[in-house]
């Protein structure tokens, strides 16, 4: 069993909905918790950061983590195509930066 | 300002060749990552150095598989007598510090990622 689960999709909704992205993880110790936004071809980029448990908005995007579930979300309201990517989460347990990312869930926004 | 670079973008060698791979992080960063990532899934961490010191390099798939920072910045990644299963992108990233987490947790150490490099041994 990986230590972070994510489903890979593809995600395909319409702009304007709202998408709910999640990932489940099974380390404890886990502290720091992101999601990374990656363009096909392109290196991914950070996009929300999230330390232990709680919510964090910026803008249309809102992070949610659950330590007691393990489980973490990435909400986008008011989708547009510019947000057809493939998002990834990762974690860290902290002392250091190993990031231990899932496998990126596809997004397609289409008009 | 310049992004982390690496070089080459694209690299197609036999099996049993050796390869390096360079990582030129972004002015001023101290830690430096380097990560795989296969097709369809996340990276995946190799080794990690703070200046020229390797701290972790726990991810490195076997003794064939090493890497350099000599001088505190631009980093190397070799593989020795390489294989076909280690076709893959190759990333790195370079992040300011290793750890500065404020109480609000203020995202001191991001990590910014180079375009990688897509490695092919056939």
């Amino acid at each position: 069993q990986k230590e972070v689960e994510q489903d890979p999709g593809p995600l395909s909704v319409p702009e304007g909905a709202i998408v709910s992205l999640n990932c489940t993880y099974s380390n404890s110790a886990f502290q720091y918790f992101m999601w990374y936004r990656q363009y096909s071809r392109k290196g991914p980029e950070l996009l929300m950061y999230t330390y232990s448990s709680g919510n964090k908005e910026d803008g249309r995007f809102t992070a949610q983590v659950d330590k007691s579930s393990k489980y973490i979300s990435l909400f986008i309201r008011d989708s547009q195509p510019s947000d057809s990517a493939t998002y990834l989460c990762a974690m860290s347990a902290g002392g250091y930066n190993k990031l231990i990312f899932g496998a990126g869930t596809r997004l397609a926004v289409h008009p | 300002g310049a992004g982390v670079s690496q070089s080459p973008r694209y690299k197609v060698t036999k099996r049993g060749q050796d390869v390096a791979l360079r990582c030129d992080p972004i002015s001023g960063h101290v830690s430096l990552y380097w990560y795989r990532q296969a097709l369809g899934q996340g990276p995946e961490f190799l080794t990690y150095f703070n200046y020229e010191a390797q701290q972790d390099k726990s991810g490195l798939p076997n003794d064939r598989f090493s890497a350099e920072r000599p001088e505190g910045s631009i980093s190397t990644l070799t593989i020795q007598r390489t294989e076909q299963r280690d076709s893959a992108m190759y990333r790195c990233a370079s992040s300011l510090e290793t750890q500065r987490i404020g109480v609000s947790g203020s995202i001191g150490y991001e990590q910014y990622f180079g375009p990688g490099t897509r490695l092919t041994v056939t």
